[in-house]
This record gives structure tokens, sequence and C-alpha cells, in this order.
């Protein structure tokens, strides 16, 4: 199965900051990586697909990069409505492994 | 627009078996893919089966496999699975997820529905 270590595990930023989280894979998934946001008690949100592309409707200071093994998600400056947990997840491979997941928080 | 409706859900014991549902609506549900993935409470997302959109090729969770089984009823725009010899470990909601490409097994989730809680407890 393919490992996806995300990281932090948690932060805590100030309103405007610059926000990015890590993900890596344990292997090669070329983009095949989603990032998604879930808020308390809600589904999840697909944000980014393909590792860089921005799903209709999110707002632009949410960002993605990166290939193979290294990928990054940033929020370019943050704000209160972005207070949720986010996932990294990989569909090169089944099963279909996420990150443990980032929790943001407003410092 | 498209909905995705779950349920099914509730307390089970150890052993048992429940079926879940997911009742899609806003979308040509025959043309797409369908996933199930589970979060535990307080904990992260898994992954657990998929269907392609014709039923006719299934990948499971080792987690699951041999005890859960995943059907669809295009006719209906269901999505069904099947629970048997639940453990507690199985606690979780329960997602249903639509792809985003039509006629695929992977990719990403774009539409989600609300999530059917199941509680394996003695």
């Amino acid at each position: 199965d393919i490992q996806m270590t995300q990281s932090p595990s948690s932060l805590s930023a100030s309103v405007g900051d610059r926000v990015t989280i890590t993900c890596q894979a344990s292997q090669d998934i070329s983009n095949y990586l989603n990032w998604y946001q879930q808020k308390p008690g809600k589904a999840p949100n697909l944000l980014i697909y393909d590792a860089s592309n921005l799903e209709t409707g999110v707002p632009s200071r949410f960002s993605g990069s990166g290939s193979g093994t290294d990928f990054t998600f940033t929020i370019s400056s943050l704000q209160p409505e972005d207070i949720a947990t986010y996932y990294c997840q990989q569909y090169d491979y089944f099963p279909l492994t996420f990150g443990g997941g980032t929790k943001v928080e407003i410092k | 627009q498209v909905q995705l409706v779950e349920s099914g859900g509730g307390v089970v014991q150890p052993g048992r078996s429940l079926r879940l549902s997911c009742v899609a609506s806003g979308f040509t549900f025959s043309n797409y893919g369908m996933h199930w993935v589970r979060q535990a409470p307080g904990k992260g997302l898994e992954w657990v089966v998929v269907i392609s959109y014709d039923g006719s090729n299934k990948y499971y969770a080792d987690s699951v496999k041999g005890r859960f089984t995943i059907s669809r009823d295009n006719s209906k725009n269901t999505l069904y699975l099947q629970m048997n010899s639940l453990r507690p470990e199985d606690t979780a909601v329960y997602y249903c997820a639509k792809l985003r490409s039509d006629y695929g097994l992977y990719g990403s989730f774009d539409f989600w529905g609300q999530g059917t809680l199941v509680t394996v407890s003695s």
C-alpha cells in the first residue's frame, strides 16, 4: 500500500498568513493526488485535484503543487473560514489512501 | 444539483449485519464509479471500496474484504454497502462519494454524501 505522510499534523496561524502543508508518498504517484478540506461534522470537500488543479468554485487562495513523491498545499492568505482539517489522497494505486490530516487553527 | 443521501446506519452488535444505501440525484448515476469512504470517530479518512459505473468491477480495502459487499442499482440511482460480520473497529461515519470523472474507477471525489454513522457495540 502507498503510505501518505502529511505534515504538520496541526498548525496555528494568524489571519492573512501563508500556510503550507506537505504530503509525501511512499512511492512515485506522478500527479495522482488530491486535497480535501473537512470542517467539523461535515463531509470532505474537494479543493485540488491532480496535484495542482483548482476545483471549480474554490477560492484562488488555495493552491497545490508537486509530483512524484512530494506535494505541497498552500493557503496564500489564511481566512477565518479556512479553519478545518485538510487531507491529501493518492489515487495511483488501490487501495486509495489518505494522509493523516492537518488541523488548521487560527492563532 | 448533485445530491448523495446515505441511510441505513445505526447501532449493531458485533458479528451482525447492516446494509447502507446511498441515493443519488442531479447527475447520470449510471455513468460514474462510486466509492465508500469511512471515518472513525475523531480519526482520519479511510477508503473502503469502489464499484465501476456498470457494477462490473469492484475493489475493496483489505480491512473489509470478504465481509463487505458493494453493489448498485442504476435503475434506482442507488448505491449499496452490505456489511457482514461487523467488528467494533468498523465503527465510523460512512460516506458515499462520486468520482469527478465519468467511467473511471479512481480519481478525485467531487461530491460526498452527508454520511451515516455505524456503531458496532455490544
